[in-house]
């Protein structure tokens, strides 16, 4: 299985507050994504990193800023909660082209209360 | 972003073969057909991809037509294990940043 690790796996928070959720990778990949899911749909691009201090925007950005100072760390920051933001947070990471196949961690249940 | 279209669900009887079908009618030259699968409360898994010719693995068969513009995933013995959300997605050659997934196709396979 690829290294891709998560961090928290889950997390409880209240609106208004700061989150900052970890993606830590061993396999020294250039590619980092963040995608978020909400219950029945399928995965939403929210950023991607195309390497160190590199990163673009996905489908749904907006409230949702990432940070990547070293290869094998991508953090996603939420600077201020909404309830909106509720979902599972699943990072993913690939080689640089696109016939590479994507790895995805296990997932962050974030709960905005 | 060329963009792909799954149906919402598709049932299989168990030790059956299960084709999924895969709409792109907007892929380019440089965008590879992937397929990945996502069990219940798990991350999505890879299960296949390619780009021109058809393409065989230990999970699964894909299938693409002449002119790109659809694919099929074949799965020749559906187990219960194989119970997921199939999600058909194109990654570009020259920039595998925009990899977008759509709401994919609910597989129900039944004993």
């Amino acid at each position: 299985d690829a290294g891709i690790t998560q961090s928290p796996r889950h997390k409880v928070t209240e609106t208004g507050t700061p989150v900052t959720l970890r993606c830590h990778q061993t396999e020294n990949h250039r590619y980092m994504y963040w995608y978020r899911q909400d219950p029945g749909h399928g995965l939403r691009l929210i950023h991607y990193s195309y390497g160190v201090k590199d990163t673009d925007k996905g489908e749904v950005s907006d409230g949702y800023s990432v940070s990547r100072s070293k290869t094998e760390d991508f953090l996603l920051t939420l600077e201020s909660a909404t309830s909106s933001q509720t979902s599972v947070y699943f990072c993913a990471i690939s080689d640089f082209q696109g016939y590479q196949p994507q790895h995805f961690g296990d997932g962050t249940r974030l709960s905005i209360l | 972003d060329a963009k792909t279209t799954q149906p919402n669900s598709m049932e299989s009887n168990e030790e059956e073969p299960v084709h999924l079908p895969c709409n792109h009618s907007t892929i380019s030259g440089t965008d590879y057909i992937h397929w990945y699968r996502q069990l219940p409360s798990q991350g999505p898994e890879y299960v296949i991809h390619g780009l021109t010719s058809n393409v065989n693995n230990r999970m699964a068969s894909l299938a693409i037509a002449e002119d790109r513009k659809s694919s099929t995933l074949i799965l020749h013995r559906a187990t219960l294990r194989d119970a997921a959300v199939y999600y058909c997605i194109l990654r570009d050659n020259t920039n595998a940043g925009k990899s977008t997934f759509g709401d994919g196709t609910t597989l129900t396979v039944k004993p």
